[in-house]
């Protein structure tokens, strides 16, 4: 069983689309997060959200919009797409109210054409 | 934000004893060390954690200083599988009042093993 999965793991478009990736984890967590990793390997928070409310909204483009419909689900919507946004965007969780291990999904592969 | 700083790359044998040495000169007293690591095409992977002397488990050692400005971890017998990278991080849990350190991954330490 995969703990946090997400979809889709590749994904090709054309600058300008909107798109989304779903997120979803079956452990039971309270927190889940967005973190996005460039091509030089960064990798850096997104967003965060903690019984479907944003505790962390890093300096992100509003083009970029999570939804949390419960909190077993963090989908990650990006408006007009540009080339910049190609990356790989990995969603996770964690027990916040215990030592916040974070647990990872398998990324998403984002190529904006 | 307790601020760590690692080597960007290290390079090992297999069969090798790796040490991976973390710097965190401004820990907080109420931080924690925790390790991930990262194979290329994955997300990362939570190895093992730890608040001060020495943690063991399956995978690998922590050892910590008692001034905790430094953490080392300690990958016994490295083989083609461990190449990877270590990412170390610092911090308390935020519903603790903590810093959001143990959230941000900094450029990790990229372990190369040949054979």
């Amino acid at each position: 069983d995969t703990a946090v999965s997400q979809t889709p793991k590749y994904l090709v478009t054309q600058m300008g689309n909107d798109k989304s990736i779903k997120c979803e984890q079956n452990l039971g967590h309270d927190t889940m997060y967005w973190y996005k990793q460039d091509s030089k390997k960064f990798l850096k928070i997104m967003f965060s959200y903690n019984n479907k409310e944003l505790i962390i909204n890093e300096t992100v483009p509003n083009r970029f919009s999570p939804k949390s419909p419960d909190k077993a689900h963090l989908n990650l919507h990006i408006n007009s797409l540009e080339l910049g946004d190609s990356a790989v965007y990995f969603c996770a969780s964690s027990q916040i109210g215990g030592r916040n291990t974070i647990y990872f999904g398998e990324g998403s592969w984002l190529t904006v054409v | 934000l307790a601020k760590t700083t690692q080597p960007i790359s290290m390079d090992s044998y297999e069969g090798q004893e790796v040490n991976i040495t973390c710097s965190h000169n401004n820990i907080a007293t109420n931080d924690y060390i925790t390790w991930y690591q990262q194979f290329p095409s994955q997300g990362p992977r939570f190895i093992i954690q730890g608040y001060k002397t020495k943690v063991t488990n399956e995978v690998a050692s922590l050892f910590i200083p008692a001034d905790r400005k430094s953490s080392t971890l300690s990958l016994p017998r490295v083989s083609l599988s461990d190449t990877a990278v270590y990412y170390c991080l610092v911090g308390d849990n935020p519903v603790n009042g903590g810093s959001q350190g143990n959230l941000i991954f900094g450029k990790g330490t990229k372990l190369s093993v040949k054979p």
